[in-house]
């Protein structure tokens, strides 16, 4: 079956302009996470949903950034007023039910590049 | 707080030959999950196996075999007769119920396997 799709796979952006990156998880999915992977680190968790509402935000940085996942299925990320420090590749990621026992499985990402 | 923590940064091989990626953790709950996770040059990230915390049975599938202890709160991944497909960052992740549905990544090890 399809598996997460990510779109835009790349984008620039001017500093202070406003961004949208969209997920549409595996089928399915109840659980939908938003990671973000700087280069030579590993994903940092931004933000979790359980169906329509975000269970978790306490990994965005700061109110710049928003998520919704308005139907429970595609999930948007929303950034604005982009810096240059929020370049980084932007990975989604679904899991059948949630829970720390499931294990998260990613889209290939949406590298954010701010000029 | 949870932490995961692969030393190996980088790790060059020949083909064929055996290499075990490390991964040492941290958590204070004794109830918790384990993950190894591939990212090729694609960039995609791929789910390799979980391990909870109450097995302790080292697990072989094909050529990959993992050995958890947690008497030394680690989680190693060995890789028998390596190929240049193998090639690739590698990630262990914790996630545990105290973190909600965080999972926390390791930095990464990247395998460069040489024909």
């Amino acid at each position: 079956g399809a598996g997460v799709s990510q779109t835009p796979s790349n984008k620039v952006t001017e500093k202070g302009k406003y961004v949208e990156l969209r997920c549409d998880p595996i089928s399915g999915h109840t659980a939908l996470y938003w990671y973000r992977q700087s280069l030579g680190q590993g994903p940092e968790f931004l933000i979790y949903f359980q169906g329509t509402g975000a269970a978790d935000d306490s990994g965005l940085p700061n109110d710049r950034f928003f998520a919704v996942r308005p139907e429970g299925s595609v999930s948007t990320l929303k950034i604005q007023r982009t810096e240059r420090g929020d370049s980084a590749v932007y990975l989604c990621a679904s899991s059948y039910g949630g829970g720390y026992n499931s294990p998260l499985h990613f889209g290939n990402g949406t590298r954010l590049t701010v000029t | 707080a949870q932490k995961v923590t692969q030393a190996q940064t980088e790790i060059s091989v020949v083909e064929k030959e055996d290499v075990t990626l490390d991964c040492v953790y941290e958590t204070r709950d004794t109830t918790y999950y384990l993950f190894w996770y591939k990212q090729p040059p694609s960039g995609e990230l791929v789910f390799l196996i979980r391990r909870n915390s109450f097995d302790e049975q080292n697990e072989i599938s094909g050529r990959y075999s993992w050995n958890f202890q947690k008497s030394t709160s680690s989680f190693n991944f060995t890789i028998t007769a390596s190929q240049v497909v193998d090639s690739a960052v590698y990630f262990c992740a914790l996630s545990d119920p105290n973190t909600g549905n965080q999972f926390y990544f390791g930095t990464g090890t990247s395998l460069t396997v040489i024909p």
